[in-house]
């Protein structure tokens, strides 16, 4: 199984801010992962698939990048919409399909 | 618009059964291949089972021979039928969308989910 590990666990920013998120994976996954942004008592929402391509509807200033074991998402202007709990996905090696344990974006 | 919206949770005691339900509309679930995710209180998430458009599915390990999916087409519902539930067994289940026709997938559309709580 592959082990998907997020850091940090919780981010502290500024609207307006720009941010990196990381995701590892412990084996090698090409570029078949996945970010995700949840927000309390709504559907996860699909942001990035493919670790580059934006889902659609999903605002330019999300962008993901990376490949094999290394990945980021970042957020170029942090709007007060963007606060939210963002997880990663691997989806290379299955079953089972691994997700990170997720970083929160929160209001500095 | 295309939606999914589980429901059926609740509390149940371990060693109990419980079914969940999501409802799909703006399209045909049976195109489709459909995810159960679930999280636990304050925990990542987890899948749980995958439902082929041809009718296959597959499990976690640590559900399998105790859970099955299913879906009734006529409805666009996809099921979840947990039996021999365990206190582990208790979290937020989300159905969730393939992106493609293909196990190697992201998840294009979750529903909101439905907590289910095995307690005594």
């Amino acid at each position: 199984e592959i082990v998907m590990t997020q850091s940090p666990a919780t981010l502290s920013v500024s609207p307006g801010e720009g941010v990196t998120l990381s995701c590892r994976a412990s084996q090698s996954v090409g570029n078949n992962l996945a970010w995700y942004q949840q927000k309390p008592g709504q559907a996860p929402r699909l942001l990035i698939y493919g670790a580059s391509t934006r889902a659609t509807n999903i605002p330019a200033r999300f962008s993901g990048s990376g490949s094999g074991t290394e990945f980021t998402l970042t957020i170029s202007s942090l709007q007060s919409e963007d606060f939210a709990l963002y997880f990663c996905h691997q989806y290379d090696d299955w079953p089972p399909y691994t997700f990170g344990q997720g970083t929160k974006l929160e209001i500095k | 618009e295309e939606q999914l919206v589980e429901s059926g949770g609740g509390v149940i005691r371990p060693g109990g059964s419980l079914r969940v339900s999501c409802v799909a509309s703006g399209f045909y679930m049976s195109h489709k291949y459909m995810n159960w995710v679930r999280q636990a209180p304050g925990k990542g998430l987890e899948w749980v089972s995958i439902l082929y458009s041809g009718g296959g599915t597959y499990y976690a390990a640590s559900v399998k021979g105790r859970f099955t999916v299913s879906r009734d087409s006529s409805k666009n519902t996809l099921f979840l039928q947990m039996n021999s539930l365990k206190v582990d067994d208790t979290a937020v289940y989300y159905c969730a969308r393939g992106h493609r026709s293909s196990w190697q997938s992201d998840f294009d559309l979750w529903g909101r989910g439905t907590l289910v709580t095995v307690s005594s």
